[in-house]
Formats: structure tokens, sequence, C-alpha cells
């Protein structure tokens, strides 16, 4: 069964430093979605993305975030310069569309970025 | 709202029992609601969706009742398994959106075996 890949599994970086959270959206799937979740805390939409540019963001995703569909394949969340407050699991998930029966979203494992 | 932090509710219950989670959604706009589960590590697990035209809709071994009048969603898993404890998050999302999904707070189910 096609799923939605996530890398690295885990990150750790210093306060200011930029990084770069990588995935692999199911392949038949046109609609991409990064969330995020606190520890202990509900998970939070961040950012959709659909033909090549960002179709909503909330509050959350300001101008030291950013995604990027560098080629068919991968989906990649970028922080400019982490904040101790961007520690967090990050989830990518992807839809295959907005459609009744295609709108289901499947989720990655995440990725569990601390900043120290 | 619901608020947030790190005490979830729980719910506890025998093996074999039937299971119902409780879920108060917050846009009466809404037009699309998930239950997710997810396991300690992962992420979140589709289990079974339902559009507001719905007010009940059957997977294997789950139901999702949709109550649009109270903004009422509630999961039932029946014959509930040691494999089914986990977290269990509901989601709403409206159609003018772009599909972004609004979580609720979760309910870890706990079951005994």
């Amino acid at each position: 069964e096609p799923e939605v890949t996530q890398t690295p599994s885990h990150q750790v970086t210093q306060m200011g430093q930029e990084v770069i959270l990588r995935c692999v959206p199911i392949s038949n799937h046109l609609y991409f979605y990064w969330y995020r979740q606190i520890l202990g805390q509900k998970v939070e939409f961040l950012v959709s993305f659909y033909n090549n540019e960002i179709s909503e963001k909330s509050e959350i995703f300001d101008d030291q975030f950013s995604v990027e569909r560098p080629d068919g394949s991968n989906f990649t969340l970028k922080i400019r310069s982490t904040k101790l407050e961007d520690s967090a699991m990050y989830f990518c998930a992807s839809a295959t569309g907005r459609l009744a029966g295609e709108e289901t979203q499947y989720f990655g494992p995440g990725t569990r970025l601390l900043v120290l | 709202g619901e608020s947030v932090g790190l005490h979830l509710p729980t719910l506890s219950v025998q093996e074999g029992d039937n299971s119902i989670i409780n879920c108060a959604y917050s846009n009466s706009a809404s037009d699309y609601f998930i239950w997710y589960k997810q396991e300690s590590g992962k992420g979140p697990q589709f289990i079974i969706d339902i559009r507001s035209n719905m007010d009940k809709r059957q997977g294997q071994r789950v139901t999702v009742l949709l109550n649009k009048t109270v903004k009422h969603l509630s999961l039932q898993i029946a014959a509930t398994q040691p494999g089914d404890s986990a977290v269990y998050f509901c989601a709403e999302a409206y159609g003018g959106s772009q599909g972004n999904l609004i979580f609720g707070k979760g309910t870890k189910l706990s079951v005994k075996p």
C-alpha cells in the first residue's frame, strides 16, 4: 500500500539554524500539506500546496517558513531560522483531490524536530 | 474551543467491549469530518470519514455518527482489541478551505486485556 514517507525521522538543530524537512507524498496525489504537533498538544495545520503554489496557510506559517516541490516526488518544508518554539513533530500529508471521495489526507510518520 | 495541554481525556475499556469516543467540533460550516488514530511516535492514521450530508457511516468494526444540530461526532469501535489502544483525533474541514484539517484535542483509548 502506498505511503507518505518523511526524512529525517529526527532532527536536532541549534537555534537560528536552517532546517529542511523532506516528504515524499503518495505518487498520484495532487494536494500536499504540512502540519505540526507540539508535544502533548493538538495537530495544527501549517500550509497546503497545490499546483506548485501555496493554497492556504495558517498564522503559524510566517516568513520563516517556506515550502517547495523541487521535483516530481519531493515536498519540502524549510524553516529559515529556527526558534526554540519550533520544536515539534512535523507531519506531511497528501490527498488525491478535493472532491468527495478524493479528499482523505494520508499522513507520514513525522519528523521530530528539536531546537536547542 | 477546546483547551490544550498535556492531559488528554482517557477512555479505558475491557477487551471485547465496544468503545465510543466523542468529539465536539467547532465550525458549523464544516462539511467533512474524519477520525484518525495515532499510536505513540507515529503519524495520524486514517480510520473513517463522513461528509455532512450523512449522519452515519460504517466501516470495518467502526462506525461514525454525525449530529450537526449539536455539532457532535462520535466514533464507535466494536469488539475493541488491544491493538486499538491509541489516541483518537477527530478533525473537520469546510468546503471553502483547501482542505486544511482542524484537529480536536484527542482521546486516549486504553484497552485492558
